[in-house]
């Protein structure tokens, strides 16, 4: 199974930081990874999928880059409702595995 | 309205067995790539299973053997057979759509609310 290596495990922040998180694949995966948020007692929310492609609805400060083994989610100005946690998720093949997670706040 | 509403959990002996239930609402279970995904307490979020074009299954290593994924077009459910139980299945556990949007690409859109399931003598 590809492992997904997720860092920070968490990180302190204030409103209007510049975030970023990265997600190291332990093998290629093209652009096949997708980021998450999640609030404590809900269920998760997609955020990016392939790697850069924002979801319905999600705000534009939130951005995906990267390719092949390493990827980063960058949420350009940290909002009060940004303080979660957050997960990468690779697709590529199955079994789909999922980051360690990086609780922001 | 596209929803999954989750059922089934509860407390279960180890060893025991127990059945999750996902009813999907707005779209159809055998049209869809449908997961389970867990999450113990206090920990991340674990992929266990998916089942896809009425027939196409995968499993993680952790369940493979234990666990068995189904749906049922008729009542549009998925289902989540569980047996062999053990204190690390405690988790609140989840069903999920897997979307595919076009040229190669995935993301998993909708989820359930999740229910809890607690495996302790």
């Amino acid at each position: 199974a590809i492992q997904m290596t997720q860092s920070p495990s968490s990180l302190s922040a204030s409103v209007g930081d510049r975030v970023t998180i990265t997600c190291r694949a332990s093998q290629d995966i093209r652009n096949d990874l997708g980021w998450y948020q999640q609030n404590p007692g809900k269920a998760p929310k997609l955020l990016i999928y392939a790697t850069s492609r924002l979801q319905s609805g999600v705000p534009s400060r939130f951005s995906g880059s990267g390719s092949g083994t390493e990827f980063t989610l960058t949420i350009s100005s940290l909002q009060p409702e940004d303080f979660a946690a957050y997960y990468c998720l690779q697709d590529h093949n199955y079994p789909l595995t999922f980051g360690g997670g990086t609780k922001v706040g | 309205e596209v929803q999954l509403v989750e059922s089934g959990g509860g407390l279960v002996q180890p060893g025991g067995s127990l059945r999750l239930s996902c009813a999907v609402s707005g779209f159809t279970v055998s049209g869809s790539y449908m997961n389970w995904v867990r999450q113990a307490p206090g920990k991340g979020l674990e992929w266990l299973s998916v089942i896809y074009r009425g027939g196409s299954i995968y499993y993680a290593d952790s369940v493979k053997g234990r666990f068995a994924i189904s749906g049922d077009n008729s009542k549009n459910t998925l289902y989540l057979q569980m047996s062999s139980l053990r204190a690390e299945d405690t988790a609140v556990y989840y069903c999920a759509r897997r979307n595919y949007y076009g040229s190669g690409t995935y993301g998993i859109d909708v989820w359930g609310q999740g229910t809890t399931v607690t495996v302790s003598s």
